[in-house]
């Protein structure tokens, strides 16, 4: 059974302050993804992982960055919060089937942060 | 850059009326589709892709790529249907994988 672990369910934090968010999968899955999810915006890709020390911008990267020291573990950084990030952070993870497929992704159980 | 639609934040049926739940998509390429729900305090788990072309829990979805579309369609409403459903669309970019989902939809079904 897949497994996606997020670190943290609820996690509150102050502005200004340095933000992880610790995504950890055991299936050996090359990609790991990091989306935030919110009411009538859906899910919006911040940063991807396709290898170790590999990353790429997502569609929304602006006041994040990632760290990808190991295969199984991708972490989000806000490197100061504000109050605009407050949101529901989702992982997943995938990988290829073949050279032109993949698996489904497979999510984590989320991260609700709030910055007040 | 690939997009995808889902017209309706809210979709409410009886019990037992046909639902479709809408998504389109642009992209150029060929493109490899998902539906995705999410119940109430669940995380977020695959319902169907498009290449296995499965009946899972009675919903379908074909790929029209005339109409670049991909709608969910389900005869009969059960109450459990009741979620919050993604459409997604998968690409090979670069020779890794891109995922863009749409912005949901929530599937109310009345009893």
């Amino acid at each position: 059974d897949v497994k996606v672990t997020q670190s943290s369910r609820y996690l509150v934090k102050r502005t200004g302050e340095k933000v992880f968010l610790e995504c950890v999968q055991d299936m050996d899955h090359e990609n790991m993804f990091w989306y935030r999810q919110d009411p009538g915006l859906g899910l919006r890709l911040i940063y991807f992982s396709y290898d170790v020390k590999m990353k790429e911008k997502g569609d929304i990267p602006e006041g994040y960055s990632v760290s990808r020291e190991k295969k199984e573990r991708f972490s989000l950084i806000l490197e100061s919060a504000s109050t605009n990030q407050t949101s529901m952070y989702l992982c997943a993870s995938s990988s290829p089937l073949d050279d032109r497929t993949y698996t489904e992704a497979f999510f984590g159980q989320g991260t609700r942060l709030t910055v007040v | 850059a690939q997009r995808v639609t889902q017209p309706e934040k809210l979709l409410s049926v009886f019990k037992g009326a046909p639902v479709e739940l809408k998504c389109n998509y642009s992209y150029s390429g060929s493109p490899e589709l998902f539906w995705y729900v999410q119940y109430s305090r669940q995380r977020l788990q695959l319902l169907l892709r498009h290449i296995s072309r499965e009946s899972i829990k009675g919903f379908t979805a074909d790929l029209n790529k005339g109409e670049t579309s991909f709608h969910l369609k389900k005869p009969f409403a059960q109450e459990e249907d009741s979620a919050m459903y993604y459409c997604a669309l998968s690409v090979r970019s670069g020779g890794y994988q891109k995922v863009t989902f749409g912005t949901g939809t929530k599937l109310q079904v009345i009893p």
